[in-house]
């Protein structure tokens, strides 16, 4: 089945530390994004990809890491700089084109201890 | 700044009548327009969408339209059904900015009551 993978579903950060979501698709998709949900907010963009080997900033990309080293993955890394880290965190992918619907992962709940 | 609004943080509707879900947005660049549905603890899942050239869209029980001249678009479920029940999210993309990034609203929850 083709779709997008996110791992894992719960996520505990302790102060001070950086933990990584993974995110990977098999759809063929040139173009990846990271989004943030806040209770009662959309989903605001944190970093995008619309190649391998290159990643943009979107509207909220301090305190985030992304990398982009294969077609199929794009790992986003929360660290330490980032103070209010608890939301749930979604992945998704497209052809980067416009005009289309991007495919959404199933979500990682961030959580700080 | 919000260039996509849903004012209307929740609808509660009676099972069997029309729920409709309202959207403005601010930025004359936006020619593609969306809406998602979102469960608790779950990712989006496409709903249907509209093109900046057209006025209306219709998929089964699900009809968008688009109002370019009050940059509003509005969704219609009819007839509303208990597992429509969830989160709605209106999206918009510009198609010139060639990078396929989504800009959301901040959702409607819409209670479908049997």
């Amino acid at each position: 089945d083709g779709g997008i993978t996110q791992s894992p579903k719960y996520l505990f950060r302790k102060e001070g530390q950086n933990v990584t979501l993974s995110c990977e698709q098999n759809l063929n998709h040139d173009a990846m994004y990271w989004y943030r949900q806040d209770p009662g907010q959309g989903l605001r963009l944190i970093y995008y990809s619309q190649i391998v080997n290159d990643f943009q900033k979107g509207d909220i990309a301090e305190g985030y890491s992304v990398s982009r080293e294969k077609k199929e993955s794009f790992p986003l890394t929360v660290t330490s700089a980032q103070k209010n880290p608890t939301a749930f965190y979604l992945c998704a992918s497209g052809t980067g084109t416009g005009r289309e619907k991007l495919f959404f992962g199933s979500g990682t709940q961030l959580s700080v201890l | 700044d919000q260039q996509v609004k849903q004012n209307s943080p929740s609808l509660s509707v009676q099972e069997g009548r029309i729920s409709i879900l309202n959207c403005d947005y601010t930025n004359s660049m936006f020619d593609y327009f969306l809406w998602y549905k979102k469960y608790p603890a779950e990712g989006p899942t496409f709903l249907i969408s509209i093109s900046s050239i057209k006025d209306k869209n219709e998929d089964g029980r699900f009809t968008v339209f688009l109002n370019k001249s009050a940059k509003h678009l509005s969704l219609h479920i009819v007839p509303s059904q208990p597992g429509d029940s969830a989160v709605y999210f209106c999206a918009a993309s510009e198609w010139t900015s060639n990078t396929g990034k989504l800009i959301f609203g901040q959702g409607t929850t819409l209670q479908v009551k049997p």
